[in-house]
């Protein structure tokens, strides 16, 4: 079944450390985007690629980092978490661009303490 | 001011009871409106997709346009408790423009 999965869904983890949130998509769309929600507020793009070795950031500013070395994987890296990077994070991909349909994962929960 | 704005809820009305959601927006250039469902602790999906003015029906969903009123709605008819989710409105400028602008997402809880 084609579909969006996102690993951990939950993580608690102690300032300054290194973290890799994953995310995989089994429809072989070519574009891909993470998205910061916190509760009761819009969701903002903060980075997005359009294929393989391109990656882009959006209108957030995040310390974070993306590659895509295949199609079907964007993970983001934090290389040193702080407790303003707790949110939630939400990948999704879509065939086209974001004014298609967009396919979401679950999301990662990430608490920094 | 944001670009989209939404009332954040929660809206709470009886099973069965006719819901009506809006967003209002400032960028005259929005040509592409939708709305997603998120459920609790899952990410959103699409439930209808519009384009300029006009109105869509699919099933007990319709998404209405007023563009010169910048102003748009979701109606939900014959509500189900298996409604109640956050609904957020997004919009575009463009086709294939990677930068939706979203709304903050209104709560919506379907009493049995």
């Amino acid at each position: 079944e084609a579909d969006i999965y996102q690993t951990p869904r939950y993580l608690v983890i102690g300032t300054g450390k290194k973290i890799t949130l994953e995310c995989s998509q089994t429809m072989g769309h070519d574009k891909m985007y993470w998205y910061q929600q916190d509760p009761g507020m819009e969701l903002h793009l903060i980075h997005y690629s359009y294929g393989v070795n391109s990656t882009e950031k959006g209108d957030l500013s995040s310390e974070s980092t993306v590659s895509r070395i295949r199609t079907e994987h964007f993970p983001l890296t934090l290389e040193s978490a702080r407790p303003s990077h707790t949110s939630q994070y939400l990948c999704a991909s879509s065939e086209g661009g974001a004014g298609e349909k967009l396919f979401f994962g679950s999301g990662t929960q990430l608490s920094v303490l | 001011q944001k670009e989209v704005e939404q009332d954040p809820g929660p809206l709470s009305v009886p099973e069965g009871a006719i819901v009506s959601l809006n967003c209002t927006y400032s960028n005259s250039a929005f040509q592409y409106f939708m709305w997603y469902r998120q459920y609790s602790r899952k990410g959103p999906e699409l439930l209808m997709y519009t384009y300029s003015s006009g109105n869509k029906e699919d099933g007990r969903f319709t998404a209405q346009v007023d563009k010169s009123s910048k102003y748009i709605s979701l109606f939900i008819r014959d509500s189900q408790p298996s409604d109640s989710a956050t609904y957020l409105c997004a919009m575009s400028t463009d086709w294939g423009n990677y930068q939706l602008i979203w709304g903050a997402g209104t709560k919506l809880i379907i009493k049995p």
